[in-house]
């Protein structure tokens, strides 16, 4: 069965502290996300990696990094975290290419509250 | 700007109804997928229909695409309390940046016993 599990489901974090989000799936599969969900604004891009070590600037990546030393795991750093990233992180992957048809397999998602 | 915008934002019927949700977009697309967040939840995929498809069935679901008009529409059949969720739909751009799906904002739907 398909899974992407997200360390961490609640945090709270003061603002200018480095925060780690780690996601990991078991499904070998290629692409990795990570979106930020808030209301009225649905889910919003931040960073993807179609491979290990390999990355993109999704919609919204200013405040973010991303780490994808492994192909099963996908980091997402904020290297000084401020109130305004208070929101949920939904991780997600894919085996293939999502403009063939692929499907994203989403986490549970990761509560911030930055402080 | 969000690639896509559902509609309505939340909809309240009687379990047994049938609920519609609607959503546009604005670029060509390749897919257009559907998906739905049980309150506090990571997004699950329940259908996807192509560019070339018009009209496509999975159990109680029923999708429609009308490229002409850059909109889809979500049909759920015989409600139940348990489809009580939020539904997004999700486009990739045709063309290029084929890896990024891209969300609308959602319909909030309330099915009540």
């Amino acid at each position: 069965d398909v899974k992407v599990t997200q360390s961490s489901r609640y945090l709270v974090k003061r603002t200018g502290e480095k925060v780690f989000l780690e996601c990991v799936q078991d499904m070998d599969h290629e692409n990795m996300f990570w979106y930020r969900q808030d209301p009225g604004l649905g889910l919003r891009l931040i960073y993807f990696s179609y491979d290990v070590k390999m990355k993109e600037k999704g919609d919204i990546p200013e405040g973010y990094s991303v780490s994808r030393e492994k192909k099963e795991r996908f980091s997402l750093i904020l290297e000084s975290a401020s109130t305004n990233q208070t929101s949920m992180y939904l991780c997600a992957s894919s085996l293939w290419n999502v403009g063939s048809g692929n499907t994203i397999y989403f986490g549970e998602g990761s509560w911030l509250t930055v402080v | 700007s969000q690639q896509g915008e559902e509609d309505p934002q939340a909809l309240s019927i009687q379990e047994g109804e049938n609920a519609t949700m609607n959503c546009s977009y604005k670029t060509s697309i390749n897919n257009l997928q559907w998906y739905r967040q049980n309150s506090g939840r990571g997004l699950v995929h329940l259908i996807l229909i192509r560019s070339n498809e018009r009209e496509k069935h999975s159990g109680r679901l029923r999708v429609t695409l009308d490229t002409s008009k850059k909109s889809s529409s979500l049909l759920i059949t015989a409600s139940r309390a348990a489809d009580t969720a939020s539904y997004f739909c999700a486009t990739d751009k045709r063309g290029g940046g084929g890896n990024k799906l891209t969300f609308g904002t959602g319909t909030q739907l309330k099915v009540e016993l």
